[in-house]
């Protein structure tokens, strides 16, 4: 059973940072592109990165570039997401997906809150 | 970046009956290489991650029931439930994954009449 399993989200103050992590199991996790996608209270999705498999290639959404950083260890089946330079609007819950196209597994998320 | 516009916002149906969202990108997501449409379709119940429906814009995805259906005709996609059941009360995204970035509907949200 694919597994995705978020952690290190939390309340941060404004200008903070926060690295999130997502553990992966029941799937080649080498094989898989992987995101981040997150979703502030009560709004819609919002893409924000993604790596290719082996971590030479990234994509950013405008909104969090030179801010954050996606990164994946493949021996230890783990994608990051290194947030610095934390506002307000980042606060979201942040999902960890897998995909080799289209979104196909999501972790359960974790929440980012940027508050003072 | 590509623009997805879905319709309507929001939609009532009654148990049994269909219930049709619809999906416009601003500029094809037809990729040439296997010619398929990059158009996805996620069910998103509250307080769980989405879920996947379809993808290719229309390929179903397993485990999905058989009255969830994907359409497309050009830049228009549809998603199809052909008869509704009480557990399909959510939020829907269609979502194009032709190029970054990656973008998505607004959601509708889909309840019961």
């Amino acid at each position: 059973e694919v597994q995705l399993v978020e952690s290190g989200g939390g309340l941060v103050q404004p200008g903070g940072s926060l690295r999130l992590s997502c553990a992966a199991s029941g799937f080649t996790f080498s094989t898989y592109w992987m995101h981040w996608v997150r979703q502030a209270p009560g709004k819609g999705l919002v893409w924000v990165s993604r790596i290719d498999t082996d971590g030479t290639t990234t994509n950013y959404a405008d909104s969090v570039k030179g801010r954050f950083t996606i990164s994946r260890d493949n021996a230890k089946n783990t994608l990051y997401l290194q947030m610095n330079s934390l506002r307000a609007e980042d606060t979201a819950v942040y999902y960890c997906v897998g995909s080799y196209f289209y979104l196909g597994n999501w972790g359960q998320g974790t929440l980012v809150t940027v508050s003072s | 970046d590509i623009v997805m516009t879905q319709s309507p916002d929001s939609l009532a149906v009654s148990l049994g009956e269909r219930a049709t969202i619809n999906c416009r990108s601003s500029q094809s997501v037809l990729h040439s290489s296997n010619n398929k449409n990059n158009l996805a379709w996620y069910q998103q119940k509250p307080g769980q991650p989405p879920k996947l429906l379809i993808y290719w814009a229309s390929t179903r995805e397993s485990g999905v029931p058989d009255r969830f259906s994907g359409s497309e005709s050009g830049t228009d996609f549809t998603l199809t439930i052909s008869s509704l059941q009480a557990e399909d009360v959510a939020v829907y995204y269609c979502q194009q994954y032709y190029s970054t970035p990656y973008t998505f509907g607004q959601g509708t949200k889909l309840e019961i009449k």
